[in-house]
């Protein structure tokens, strides 16, 4: 059975950092590659970042890009999420998805684990 | 704003069948990458609904159905529930990563 979960989120004032993580269980880890997508409160889905999976490859929104930092050990099976220079607007429910495929590239996130909330105030 | 537009809310009476249509550009939907559908039940994750346009999961029933026309996708619900009450995502791929519409709101009446 295909287990995400994640942790690492919490309350962070404009500017500080975060790093979320994602344990994955149930699956080849390095075989697929993975994604963050993030909930405002009682808004939509904004896909974030995602990475390859060997990891020789990242994406990011043009809303995070340069700020937030993606990455993955595969001997760990966990995924990352550096976030630095965090804005009210980063304010979100972050989930993490397997892609079906190692890329990214026309794949579709076909796990989602249940998601961290971040906070960024003051 | 997002990329892919989606109407904010649509509606249907137990059994009735409705429909969600997710509106891109020739960057992404026309462009022939694929749509996915996703359905998100209250304080819950997204769940995979229809992938590649208009393929279910195991498990998803056939009364969801999912098509693709140039820069256009849709998804069809049919025999309305009470449990198909939720938010209903697409997402698609635009040059360099993934892209959502805002979500529709189903309300069985």
């Amino acid at each position: 059975e295909v287990q995400l979960l994640e942790s690492g989120g919490g309350l962070v004032q404009p500017g500080g950092s975060l790093r979320l993580s994602c344990a994955a269980s149930g699956f080849t880890f390095s075989s697929y590659a993975m994604s963050w997508v993030r909930q405002a409160p009682g808004k939509g889905l904004e896909w974030v970042s995602a990475i390859s999976g060997s990891g020789g490859s990242t994406y990011y929104a043009d809303s995070v890009k340069g700020r937030f930092t993606i990455s993955r050990d595969n001997s760990k099976n966990t995924l990352y999420l550096q976030m630095n220079s965090l804005r009210a607007e980063d304010t979100a429910v972050y989930y993490c998805a397997k892609y079906d495929s190692s890329r990214v590239y026309a794949s579709v996130c076909d796990y989602w684990g249940q998601g961290t909330l971040v906070t960024v105030s003051s | 704003q997002s990329v892919l537009t989606q109407p904010p809310s649509v509606s249907g009476a137990p059994g009735q069948r409705v429909t969600i249509s997710c509106t891109g550009s020739s960057s992404n939907i026309g462009a022939g990458y694929d749509v996915h559908w996703y359905q998100q039940l209250p304080g819950t994750a997204p769940k995979l609904l229809i992938y590649g346009n208009s393929n279910r999961p195991s498990g998803v029933p056939d009364r969801f159905s999912g098509s693709k026309s140039g820069t256009s996708a849709s998804l069809a619900i049919t025999g309305l529930q009470a449990e198909d009450e939720a938010d209903y995502y697409c997402q698609s791929y635009d040059s360099g990563g993934g892209v959502f519409g805002g979500g529709t709101k189903l309300t069985v009446l």
